[in-house]
This record gives structure tokens, C-alpha cells and sequence, in this order.
């Protein structure tokens, strides 16, 4: 079993609707999760992080996280072209080191 | 600029010969970690620091990897006889080492191998 596993995708989703990106990880002591976004041949950028069970919101994305599911999503509200991208799902273990799964393409349909 | 720092951007180099990347992250960030990345797949630890101490190098790399924090502030990655399998783009993350504190990227180096 990897250690973060996310669907490879592609995610198509048209223009203006609810993106869900969904990632699982295996270390249940894992203390601290992100989401980065990256585009072709550019670095991660981070654009949430979440630390405790629930939601958190930051415009239009909201982070979820489930320790009990080990299960981390991300929604995109109102999805712009410019949202296109790769999503990266990254969880920060107890011993500090950062494990990335392989990412979702997700592609908004104009 | 007080982002994370990557040098140099692009390198070509030809199969057999050493390259050295050097990260500068974010200044009292006193966790620094590298990461390769090939395409279509997601960021793949190598190594990371805690100030100027190595704390963990992947098992997957092999011994012409090495990577340095002197005096706890920038890093170097070292390749010594490149191989083709080697181009990637290799990723520099600095951080807080607290638990509730993320990680940001620099630009990365990309690395050709011909």
C-alpha cells in the first residue's frame, strides 16, 4: 500500500461546478495535511493545509479531513479554467518527513 | 525575495559527469528537504534536514546521491556520474519543524541528462 494514494485522473469538471479531488493516506499517526497545486513544469504551490478533523475554508476551496477514515479531500467551489492543474495530496508524519501521492489532473471544461 | 531558492533553474549536462544544485530556503526555516520529480508522477522524497543534521536519505537512492547542510542554512545535491535516468526536476521544501507548519517549494532544477 502507498503511503498517499490520490486518482491519477483526469477530473473533468465544467466550468462553475464543485470539484472533489480525494486522497487517502496509510500512517495513521500522521499529524498535518496539505493540498498544493501545480502546473505543467512549474513547482507545488501550497493552497491549504489542515491539522484536525472537520473542514476548513479558504474561499473557494475547502479542505476535509477524516483521521478515523484516514481520508483527506478537496473541493473547488465555483471552478475556473484557471484551476486546471495538477493537485497534490501531502501528509506530514510524526517523524516530519512530507510524503506526496502522485497527484490529480483535474481539467475545467469551458 | 524571501521564498525559497533554487540555483541553477535549468541544467544540461552529459551522461558521466557530476552536477551540484544548491537550495537556499526560507531564513529560519531549520527544516530543509529534497525531492525528485519525473513526469506525470508526484514528488518523490530523497532526503531532509533538521538544521545542519541528515536525518533520513531515501533507500532508493543510490550512492552517487549525496546532499549537504553545512552550516544549516543552504543545501547542495549532488549527482556524481550522471545517468539518463536521472533527468528530472529536483525540488527543494523548506519548513518550521513544528508539526502544525507547512512546507513551501522553490522553483526546482531541471535537470537533462544527455
Amino acid at each position: 500500500q502507498k503511503e498517499v494514494e490520490q486518482n491519477s485522473g483526469p477530473l473533468s469538471v465544467p466550468e462553475g461546478a464543485i470539484a472533489s479531488l480525494n486522497c487517502t493516506y496509510s500512517d495513521r499517526v500522521s499529524q498535518s495535511f496539505f493540498w498544493y497545486r501545480q502546473y505543467s513544469g512549474k513547482s507545488p504551490e501550497l493552497i491549504m493545509s489542515i491539522y484536525s478533523n472537520g473542514d476548513k475554508e479558504d474561499g473557494r476551496f475547502t479542505a476535509q479531513l477524516n483521521k478515523a477514515s484516514q481520508y483527506v479531500s478537496l473541493l473547488i467551489r465555483d471552478s475556473q479554467p484557471s484551476d486546471s492543474a495538477t493537485y497534490l495530496c501531502a501528509v506530514r508524519r510524526r517523524d516530519d518527513k512530507i510524503i506526496f501521492g502522485k497527484g490529480t489532473r483535474l481539467h475545467i471544461l469551458p | 525575495d524571501t521564498g525559497v531558492s533554487q540555483d541553477p533553474r535549468h541544467k544540461i549536462t552529459k551522461r558521466g559527469q557530476n552536477v551540484t544544485f544548491r537550495c537556499d530556503p526560507i531564513s529560519e526555516h531549520n527544516r530543509l528537504y529534497w525531492y525528485r520529480q519525473t513526469l506525470g508522477q508526484g514528488p518523490e522524497f530523497l532526503t531532509y534536514f533538521q538544521n545542519e543534521a541528515q536525518l533520513e536519505k531515501s533507500r532508493l537512492l543510490s550512492d552517487r546521491f549525496s546532499a549537504e547542510r553545512p552550516k544549516g542554512s543552504f543545501s547542495t545535491l549532488e549527482i556524481q556520474r550522471t545517468e539518463q535516468g536521472d533527468s528530472a526536476m529536483y525540488l527543494c521544501a523548506s519548513s518550521y519543524d513544528r508539526a502544525s507548519t507547512e512546507a513551501f517549494f522553490g522553483q526546482g532544477t531541471r535537470l537533462t541528462v544527455v
